[in-house]
């Protein structure tokens, strides 16, 4: 089915470890997001890329990198992961930077012990 | 400190009645508001949106409202049926005067649960 693919659907890391999240669409869509949603808590972007080539911080950068491969990868990936990452992550992709009908993917649900 | 807020985490209405969710936001500048939809295990689904010039809009059981003077909009989804169960978001943004825009600001969700 088109849309929004994450990989992995779950993951459990020790504190220090360190892992990629990886998100692939393919509709073609110009501009991607990294979101994260934490219990109880609305969505907070961590990083975007309006378009192949560009990335920027979002309102919760901070022990993240981000790498928009080509067009249809954008990754996620956490240098040495803490107890405060453990969150669920959505990935996110729209035609045009900030279109509000964005389509998201199924979320990866990251532990950190 | 949270600029949009949704102060009921959860709503439990019965199938065929209306459901009514809230939301409060503080930032004056936000000018354009959207609800989210969301399922356990799936991404949030763009649900309906409504402009800052508008004070209503529709879209088949889904209406949004729009009360730009006490900063609150509402989504009513009339009539609720099972398939609505699900977390709703409310989320704004603004739209600058070259036509760009900014991203996007969320609530924390309400839960609504319809029962048969």
């Amino acid at each position: 089915n088109a849309g929004v693919t994450q990989t992995p659907k779950f993951q459990v890391l020790k504190t220090g470890q360190s892992m990629t999240l990886q998100c692939a669409q393919d509709m073609n869509h110009n501009s991607m997001y990294w979101y994260r949603q934490d219990p109880g808590m609305g969505l907070r972007l961590i990083y975007y890329s309006a378009s192949e080539g560009t990335t920027d911080k979002g309102e919760v950068p901070n022990g993240y990198n981000v790498s928009r491969l080509n067009k249809r990868e954008f990754s996620l990936r956490l240098e040495s992961a803490a107890p405060s990452q453990t969150s669920v992550y959505f990935c996110a992709s729209s035609e045009q930077l900030w279109a509000w009908t964005s389509t998201f993917g199924s979320g990866t649900r990251l532990t950190v012990v | 400190d949270q600029q949009v807020k949704q102060n009921s985490p959860s709503l439990s209405v019965q199938e065929g009645r209306i459901s009514i969710l809230n939301c409060d936001y503080t930032n004056s500048m936000f000018d354009y508001f959207l609800w989210y939809k969301k399922y356990p295990a799936e991404g949030p689904t763009f649900l309906i949106s409504i402009s800052s010039i508008k004070d209503k809009n529709e879209d088949g059981r889904f209406t949004v409202f729009l009360n730009k003077s006490a900063k609150h909009l509402s989504l009513h989804i009339v009539p609720s049926q099972p398939g609505d169960s699900a977390v709703y978001f409310c989320a704004a943004s603004y739209i600058y005067s070259g036509g760009g825009a900014d991203g996007l600001t969320f609530g924390k969700g309400t839960h609504l649960i319809i029962q048969p």
